[in-house]
Parts: structure tokens; sequence; C-alpha cells
């Protein structure tokens, strides 16, 4: 199967953690990638993670794969306004083919 | 270049008439990927590009989408006959090559067909 799926929205308060989740069905997939997307713009990589890894951490960001159940996570640390935009979750599913989920749209408040 | 453009960055046409989209991939990335966005949906794959040539044209919608790649470089999009169906972000992106290299998007083409 090729459906990714997220949550489709996440508030968080400045300052505060925000975690992200997905989840896909391609056991075979080697890469799981996180995308951000703000308003008007395409999409921008922010992290990825080979399928034999657990977790990654760059910066504010750790992402966290969960192999058994097929489960995905970005965790932002100390969120700030300019972190506001639409997350999405891929996978690859072939050697060029990449699914995506719906994307996430994370809004920070004051 | 230093990352992929695309161009227009907005078309509005009226339906039935063609529309073509343009992609400039970063320079010395051999493949070259085609992806469709909806309103409130993830991205769907079109067509990608390995060189000049499409070993996959799975996703593109009907036979009114075709997409060409000259000179191992830039790529054109082109939707003949545009329904309204076809408003969407049509975004490029491009990688060193296939086997699962990192994709790199451009800011898209966002296309309104009235």
């Amino acid at each position: 199967g090729e459906d990714v799926e997220q949550s489709l929205f996440l508030s968080v308060r400045e300052g505060d953690s925000s975690v992200i989740n997905c989840t896909y069905t391609d056991s075979s997939s080697t890469y799981l990638y996180w995308y951000k997307q703000e308003p008007g713009a395409g999409l921008q990589l922010l992290t990825y993670i080979f399928s034999n890894m657990d977790m990654k951490q760059d910066q504010r960001l750790t992402v966290l794969l969960n192999k058994k159940d097929k489960h995905l996570s970005l965790r932002i640390a100390d969120t700030q306004t300019g972190d506001s935009a639409i997350y999405f979750c891929a996978e690859s599913i072939s050697d060029y083919k990449l699914s995506f989920g719906a994307g996430t749209t994370v809004t920070v408040r004051a | 270049g230093a990352g992929v453009s695309q161009s227009p960055s907005n078309k509005v046409t009226e339906k039935g008439k063609d529309v073509e989209l343009r992609c400039d991939p970063i320079s010395g990335h051999t493949a070259l990927y085609w992806y469709r966005q909806s309103l409130g949906q993830g991205l769907e794959f079109l067509i990608y590009f390995q060189g000049n040539s499409a070993p996959d044209k799975s996703g593109l919608p009907s036979d009114r989408f075709s997409a060409e790649r000259t000179g191992g470089s830039v790529s054109t999009l082109t939707i003949q006959r545009t329904q309204q169906e076809d408003s969407a972000v049509y975004l490029c992106a491009s990688s060193l090559r296939t086997d699962q290299e990192t994709q790199y998007f451009g800011p898209g083409t966002r296309l309104l067909v009235l």
C-alpha cells in the first residue's frame, strides 16, 4: 500500500514542543522524510531518517521511527512562530517515488 | 542555479485552453519529478525523468497531460484543453539521481482554470 496518514491540524503555544505524527504502510521503505511548506512556497526538506535508525536529532528537530508500528514522528523543540507551516511526512516507495501524507497544518500561538 | 525554479509562479486560464509549465532543476541533477498538489491534499506523483527519458508516466491523470525534458535539464509539463479539476499547485523536484536520492522542490506553479 502507499497510504501515508497524518493528523490534519496541530495548535501549539510558542515555546512548547510540537509533535507531529505519521503512519505509513510500506514496510520496505528505505527512507522516510519530513518536508515543510510555508504559505505560497514549495516544499523544503527538513530532515530524513534511514529505515534502520530509531532516532535522528538535528538541532531543534527530533525524528523517531517505530518500524514495528510503521509510525514516524517529528518533534520540534521550543516551537517558534516561524515554525507555523504545513508539515508533510513522506515515504520512499520505490527508487524514485515518494508517497506523501496530506500534511499537518501547525499553528503556533503566542 | 541555486535551487529548483518554476515558471510561471501563477497561471490563470480559461477552461479549454492549453497551458505549459516550466521547471529548471538544480544544475547537475539527472532526475526530475512532477507532482500535483490539490487543495488540502498531499502530493500526487505525476511523472519522473531520468535524463531525457520518462520511465514512469503512470501518474499522469489523463492523455491531456504530457511532459518532456530536453538536454537533461529543463522540463515542460503541458496540459491540453484544461478543465476546472486541473486547478492545483504543480510542483517540480529534482535529485542528483534516482535510487532514493533526496528530492529538492521548486516553489510550484499555481494553476487556476476558470
